[in-house]
């Protein structure tokens, strides 16, 4: 069963800061790879999904980047703002299960 | 416009009561979900309804039960409400099923946050 893994917990880095959030996956039979953004006591924002034939995605200071065979996604922030602090969650689209598996989450916290 | 919006936002209920959770999606999706946040904010999923149909119903207690009115509707009924129910609920919905499409993105509700007293 596919299972998500998150490292770090939990992040606190200084304004300006480019920082690196990891997400890895057990079971690498996924159509894509999704990362959400979660602020306290809001629902999930989708930031950038990554198809499993892809291996990066860009959104302004965000990059995700996709290694199937690894079974490993990495999340790239550059020049970090207060206004980034929130919860981010990965997310893979599990074809084997039907369904979405997300990891536990990376709280990152940018201090002015 | 909320895209999906669920109601209520904040439920407080003693143990034992029944309640129930409504989601609601205007963006023409075929698919919804409920997920679980836990204490821990792990998400995990617990329904999945394509085109009203049943597709995915993990090992949840059967005082769950969901029900799809039509397929812009996926609410949530929890009988014999118990502490361990606590948690914030999470309705999404999404294009197709994800054996369909390789860009599924899931747009997710606010969240419901249920106290179990």
């Amino acid at each position: 069963k596919q299972e998500v893994t998150q490292i770090p917990a939990a992040l606190s880095v200084p304004e300006g800061e480019n920082l690196v959030l990891n997400c890895s996956f057990t079971d690498s039979a996924i159509y894509n790879l999704q990362w959400f953004r979660q602020d306290p006591g809001k629902g999930l924002t989708s930031l950038l999904l990554i198809q499993s034939s892809q291996r990066e995605q860009t959104s302004g200071r965000l990059n995700a980047s996709l290694d199937k065979s690894s079974g490993r996604s990495t999340l790239y922030i550059a020049a970090s703002q207060p206004g980034d602090s929130a919860t981010y969650l990965c997310a893979n689209d599990d074809y084997n299960n039907n369904d979405m598996r997300f990891g536990a989450g990376t709280r990152l916290t940018v201090k002015p | 416009d909320t895209a999906v919006s669920q109601t209520p936002k904040y439920l407080v209920t003693q143990m034992g009561n029944d309640k129930s959770i409504k989601c609601e999606q205007n963006l023409g999706h075929d698919t919804m979900y409920w997920y679980k946040q836990d204490s821990k904010k792990f998400l995990k999923i617990m329904f999945s309804y394509n085109n009203k149909e049943l597709i995915i119903n993990e090992t949840v207690p059967n005082r769950f039960s969901p029900k799809s009115p039509d397929k812009a509707h996926l609410n949530l009924h929890i009988n014999s409400l118990e502490l361990g129910d606590s948690a914030v609920y999470f309705c999404a919905s999404s294009q197709d099923l994800a054996t369909t499409s390789g860009a599924n993105v899931l747009t997710f509700g606010a969240g419901s946050r249920l106290t179990v007293l």
